[in-house]
């Protein structure tokens, strides 16, 4: 099955910075990348996704990089803020539709 | 419109014993995936089940079982419980497959 890797484990930075949150994937066969935000004892929440046509996804301080290519892809928030504090988790999924998570990301945002 | 639902919220079991979690999806939603969240660790996939039928298991032993109703609710079974089973088990709907999932709050399952 798909194997996803993710990096960092923990992420901290000033508020108004951004954060880069990377992953990547085992299973060419992968086509959909979507990222949960699972705030602390809450369900994991779809922040965004993208699918292996497209290059670049934004909505408005969040957005998502997928380089085929190199089987990685990426979560980037600019100008945080400190309710953007959570665990971070990205998935690989193939047309089955079966989603394979990473590790998880701990991001601090300091006021 | 309601959200995925799961129940119950909070369960304690002996080892060695059975235990039944419930699901419910969104309206609408034909597929559910179960999934187990170990305290630290990304949601790792279990089940897919689609309009009642097995679509998909990971590596976890037979004494996992799930099925789907009818009304596209899920029930996840897990037997002979060991103390490694305790988790958070997570249910997840979409619209269809190759859709976006929506998780329910969970099943916290603490086996003693």
């Amino acid at each position: 099955g798909e194997n996803v890797e993710q990096h960092p484990s923990t992420l901290s930075v000033q508020e108004g910075d951004s954060a880069v949150i990377k992953c990547t994937y085992s299973d060419s066969a992968s086509n959909y990348f979507p990222w949960y935000k699972q705030e602390l004892g809450k369900r994991p929440q779809l922040i965004i996704d993208i699918r292996s046509n497209v290059g670049e996804k934004k909505d408005q301080r969040i957005a998502v990089t997928l380089n085929k290519t190199a089987k990685h892809f990426s979560l980037h928030i600019t100008e945080t803020q400190p309710e953007d504090s959570a665990v971070y988790f990205c998935a690989g999924a193939n047309t089955g539709n079966q989603f394979y998570f990473g590790t998880g990301t701990s991001l601090t945002v300091i006021p | 419109d309601a959200g995925v639902t799961q129940s119950p919220t909070h369960l304690i079991k002996t080892r060695g014993q059975q235990v039944t979690l419930r699901c419910s999806p969104i309206s609408g939603h034909k597929s559910v995936s179960w999934y187990q969240q170990v305290l630290g660790q990304g949601p790792q996939f279990i089940f897919q089940y689609y309009e009642k039928e097995e679509r998909g298991r990971g590596n976890f032993p037979d004494r996992f079982s799930a099925r789907q109703f009818p009304n596209y609710s899920s029930e996840l079974n897990v037997n002979a419980l060991l103390l490694g089973d305790s988790a958070l088990y997570l249910c997840a709907s979409s619209l269809d497959l190759g859709y976006e999932q929506y998780f329910g709050p969970g099943t916290r399952l603490t086996v003693t």
